[in-house]
């Protein structure tokens, strides 16, 4: 049963430039979030998404967005990078049960660096 | 963004000795989940616990969903190297956001 994977592992981009990162959620979960992780602090909630919609959003501004395919894997994208988008991107899976209590599983992550 | 009050922020231990950290909320919380990471990795989730007064185990590690349901603690007993790493509460209301700690580093000398 393959868990939560993130594709890239690693990623160097320049101030300016956009970024795409992929996560495919655990088999049988349904609902996507993805958090931003600076070094030496706890993961922070960017956003949510279940049923190819976005359901919850953190305070990050417009630059962030994201995608759900049918299949429920996941894209974050990050338009006109700054360097202090520079983190782990961690996305975690979950299936949502109705009762407001889903577990949610973590992926490896994506190390982001912008020069 | 907001995050919860997670104590003490590191520990330095001998192996075999117990740890305990604790996390503390200002809101009152659905679901306090512990998470371990290790450098360059996602976080682990280590225990769940969806009840207030809830105890659970898992091995060694011992958690509990506070009574008041604003605090959650974990306890590790007889540590061992391999307990290394940084250790995260999360909490949420429900339908919420998943809120995290700032972590606690534990390090352990043999």
């Amino acid at each position: 049963d393959a868990g939560v994977t993130q594709s890239p592992t690693h990623l160097i981009k320049t101030r300016g430039q956009q970024v795409t990162l992929r996560c495919s959620p655990k088999s049988g979960h349904d609902t996507v979030s993805w958090y931003q992780q600076a070094l030496g602090q706890g993961p922070q909630f960017i956003f949510q998404y279940y049923e190819e919609e976005e359901r919850q959003r953190g305070n990050f501004p417009d630059r962030f967005s994201g995608h759900q395919f049918p299949n429920y894997s996941s894209e974050l994208n990050v338009n006109a990078l700054l360097l202090g988008d520079s983190a782990l991107y961690l996305c975690a899976s979950s299936l949502t049960q109705g009762r407001g209590q889903e577990t949610q599983y973590f992926g490896p992550g994506t190390r982001l660096l912008v020069l | 963004g907001q995050q919860l009050n997670q104590s003490p922020q590191s520990m330095f231990i001998q192996e075999g000795e117990d740890v305990s950290m604790n996390c503390t909320s200002s809101s009152i919380f659905n679901t306090w989940l512990w998470y371990k990471q290790d450098p360059g990795e996602g976080p682990v989730l280590l225990i769940a616990l969806y009840k207030a007064g809830e105890l659970t185990s898992n091995g060694r590690l011992t958690a509990q969903f506070g009574i008041t349901r604003k605090d959650s603690f974990l306890n590790i007993s007889a540590s061992i190297p391999s307990d290394v790493g940084i250790y995260f509460c999360a909490g949420n209301q429900a339908g919420t956001a998943l809120i995290f700690g700032k972590g606690t580093t534990l390090s352990v000398s043999s």
